[in-house]
This record gives C-alpha cells, structure tokens and sequence, in this order.
C-alpha cells in the first residue's frame, strides 16, 4: 500500500544550524508530495508542495526536492530559527484518491 | 478570507455517549476531508466530502460517520465513544477533489472522552 516514512524525532538543533528531516515513500504511480508543519496547539500549514519527479518546493527558506528514482522528498533549511520549533509531516496524495497519507511526524526543537 | 473553522475546539464526554463536530471550509471550497491524529497512530484519514457526497472513506468503524451541507459546512459524528476515541479531529477543505488541489487545515477539535 501507500505509505510514508520519516525520520524519529525529535531533533534537537541550536539557532542556525543546517536541518534535514528525512522523508521516503512508497506508492504506485506519481503521487504529489507536501511537507506540513504544526505549530503547539494549531493545526497543519501547508510549508512546500512538489507535483512530480525533479520538482523542488520551497518556502521560508526550507527546501524539498522530489527524487523518484529514490522515492524520496527530504526537507532542507540552511539555517533554523527557534520559531521553526514545531512538528513538521510529510505527506503524499495521489492523483486517484482525495486524502492525504501521512508520515508519523518529526518534532524539531531549536535552541537559541 | 476566513480559514477552515472547527467547533467546539474541545470536548470533554464519557464512554457510550456519542459527539458532533462541526467544519466550516474556507468561502467557495467544495471538498472537505476529516483526519483523526493521535499520539500512538498519528495522523489517519476518516473521511471526504465533496458536493455533499462523501467520495473516499478511510478504514474507521461505522462509529464515525459524517455530511456535507449544500453550502460545503460538514459535521461528523461518533457514536458509541470509547476511550480510545480521545484526538485531535482535523479538517481539512479543498477547492476541488484531487491531488493538485491544496488543503487547508482547521486548528482541530481536541476530544477527550473519559
């Protein structure tokens, strides 16, 4: 079936300092990939989306490339902020079905 | 624009009883989805909707039910809690079904059933 697997958390950074979470994922076909964050208390934002093979997404700084040859869509920042301390998903849709399928979540925490 | 809307935001109730939760979509998105996270099993699809139609199910007990409303509101429904029914219940709406339509989150309902 369709799955999503991100690294365990949590992942505990100082004030900028570069961050990867890892993302990999299994599924038939070409699905869209997204990287959601929640902030304590809130629900998920949409951070970055990519559509197909080779697209990068990017938003405030935080990077995610679409690699199909090897499934994955790993989150990048060059240098965090203690406001990026949240819990950060990812996530896949495909083209055929409405709902999105979630990875367990990695909770970031940065120090300043 | 207003953003996704959840009521209540949370919930105290005891097993057997049963709860509606309720989702305002952002003006003029059709398709609302419902998704269920807790601790142990993180984020889980229920259910969506679109045109009042519910298009795509996920793997819940017949419990949990939901509508959709001619002006895109939806409410869902669980019936019979059990303490293992205590989450954070999102929803999520969409212009369009499909998977270049972006969703939008509420800040969820928090139900603790006890």
């Amino acid at each position: 079936g369709n799955s999503v697997t991100q690294m365990e958390g949590p992942v505990t950074l100082s004030e900028e300092a570069f961050l990867t979470i890892n993302c990999t994922y299994t599924a038939t076909g070409y699905p869209s990939l997204f990287w959601y964050v929640q902030y304590p208390g809130e629900g998920l934002q949409l951070l970055l989306k990519a559509t197909k093979a080779d697209d990068k997404g990017s938003n405030k700084g935080f990077e995610a490339t679409y690699r199909k040859e090897t499934t994955s869509f790993h989150l990048e920042k060059g240098s965090v902020q203690v406001s990026d301390s949240a819990v950060y998903f990812c996530a896949l849709i495909k083209r055929s079905q409405g709902n999105l399928i979630f990875g367990k979540g990695t909770k970031l925490s940065v120090k300043p | 624009k207003a953003g996704v809307t959840q009521t209540p935001r949370y919930l105290i109730k005891t097993r057997g009883q049963q709860v509606t939760l309720s989702c305002s979509p952002i003006s003029g998105h059709r398709s609302v989805s419902w998704y269920q996270q807790t601790p142990g099993q993180g984020l889980q699809f229920l259910f969506e909707y679109f045109s009042e139609t519910q298009r795509n199910k996920g793997n819940f007990p017949g419990r949990f039910s939901g509508r959709q409303f001619s002006n895109s509101r939806s409410e869902m429904n669980v019936s019979t809690l059990e303490l293992g029914d205590s989450a954070l219940y999102l929803c999520a709406s969409s212009l369009e079904q499909g998977a270049d339509n972006i969703q939008y989150f509420g800040a969820g309902t928090r139900l603790s059933v006890l």
